[in-house]
């Protein structure tokens, strides 16, 4: 079993729909928890970041994390064409610089 | 402005073959990554340098070997290079804050190897 677990999608969704992206984890030790955003032949770059649980929004972006669950989400509010793109879940404990990266979800905004 | 930048953006090239990809950032981080992203988009980190320092080091074959001549840059050489081997190896950087630590990536090295 993987650390992190992430479905790939891909996901297809119409222009305006509410996107929910989500990834499970099993180590109880991580408290630091990302959502990169990654386009097509394009390196990662960080979108959320959260420490511990609870709700972080940031524009139509909102981060949720339930280490109870050991479950994170993303959700987009009045999705783009221009969201389309693979999102990457992240996370780290509190003490190492080691972060994992979930597989990635592919996500396509249909205009 | 570039940030966080690789040569080669692509490479091709034989088995058996060594090569070295560089990476340089200009973000004034202490703290520089590799990463290898396969074809199902997993990405992995195998290294780590702070300061010129290597504090990460996953299971990585031998063959991979990271360099860090001061901390602003970070390159990695690859000995007899495998078929396996084909993937993007992705450079990053992050300041060494409390509160966050962002990661950011360059635009990736395209490994092919035949």
């Amino acid at each position: 079993q993987k650390e992190v677990e992430q479905d790939p999608g891909p996901l297809s969704v119409p222009e305006g729909a509410i996107v929910s992206l989500n990834c499970t984890y099993s180590n109880s030790a991580f408290q630091y928890f990302m959502w990169y955003r990654q386009y097509s032949r394009k390196g990662p770059e960080l979108l959320m970041y959260t420490y511990s649980s609870g709700n972080k929004e940031d524009g139509r972006f909102t981060a949720q994390v339930d280490k109870s669950s050991k479950y994170i989400s993303l959700f987009i509010r009045d999705s783009q064409p221009s969201d389309s793109a693979t999102y990457l879940c992240a996370m780290r404990d509190g003490g190492y610089q080691k972060v994992t990266f979930g597989t990635g979800t592919k996500l396509q905004v249909i205009p | 402005d570039t940030a966080v930048s690789q040569t080669p953006k692509y490479l091709v090239t034989q088995m058996g073959n060594d090569k070295s990809i560089k990476c340089e950032q200009n973000l004034g981080h202490d703290t520089m990554y590799w990463y290898k992203q396969d074809s199902k988009k997993f990405l992995k980190i195998m290294f780590s340098y702070n300061n010129k320092e290597l504090i990460i080091n996953e299971t990585v074959p031998n063959r991979f070997s990271p360099k860090s001549p001061d901390k602003a840059h970070l390159n990695l050489h690859i000995n007899s290079l495998e078929l396996g081997d084909s993937a993007v190896y992705f450079c990053a950087s992050s300041p060494q804050t409390l509160y966050t630590d962002t990661q950011y990536f360059g635009p990736g090295t395209r490994l092919t190897v035949l």
